[in-house]
């Protein structure tokens, strides 16, 4: 099946710093999307980027469907950035397929 | 606002009782999961289902069980909980196959 590699795994950031989560698949997929999950839990939908690129204020996203990869792209961070980012695509069947996510701390 | 409610939020139980989880969406959406996350393991898919009266098996599916009577619910059911099905559970939905996707805000299941 598709695997999907998220890399870097963990990243701790100074609050203020920029950083560049990426997300490749083995095998084309469609509806790519990023999600956060906070510390409480919570999946919040960040993006749903299938190709292009997007921007919600400081938090930006490109996917290069052709190549198979998208990127996250963090600047200013803020301690409530901290959480797990995972991308997800569906293969073409419709199965989503989920990364194993980057753990993302902020420090003050 | 639609939204996706899931309850109990939180639940305790003891091992060989039925559990289930309820799901309720807002949106109309004709697609819907039941993911569990675990430490290590990321999200699994449960269960899945295309509309009224359609449910199949996800990744992760013995010893559980969905029914969709209507657009809206999803329940999931442990028939007889499991120590190893202590977890938290998501149910989400989307307008498409593959189309976005929707969390609800999960279900904490301890089986003791």
């Amino acid at each position: 099946g598709i695997q999907v590699e998220q890399s870097p795994p963990d990243l701790i950031l100074q609050e203020g710093a920029n950083s560049t989560l990426r997300c490749n698949f083995s095998d084309s997929v469609n509806n790519l999307q990023w999600f956060h999950q906070n510390p409480w839990g919570q999946l919040i939908n960040l993006f749903y980027i299938p190709s292009g690129t997007k921007q919600n204020g400081r938090l930006s996203a490109t996917t290069v469907a052709t190549e198979r990869y998208s990127l996250l792209y963090i600047s200013s961070s803020q301690t409530t950035d901290s959480g797990v980012y995972f991308c997800t695509g569906s293969s073409n069947t419709g199965k989503l397929i989920f990364g194993q996510g980057t753990t993302l701390q902020v420090k003050p | 606002d639609a939204e996706i409610t899931q309850s109990p939020r939180h639940k305790i139980t003891e091992t060989g009782r039925q559990v289930t989880l309820a799901c309720h969406q807002t949106w109309n959406h004709n697609n819907m999961f039941w993911y569990r996350q675990d430490l290590g393991h990321g999200l699994r898919l449960i269960h899945y289902s295309y509309g009224v009266h359609d449910t199949n098996k996800g990744e992760v599916s013995d010893g559980y069980s969905v029914s969709r009577s209507n657009t809206e619910d999803l329940p999931l059911t442990l028939e007889s909980a499991a120590s190893s099905q202590t977890s938290v559970y998501f149910c989400a939905s989307s307008a498409s196959v593959a189309g976005e996707l929707f969390f609800g805000e999960g279900s904490r299941l301890t089986v003791l």
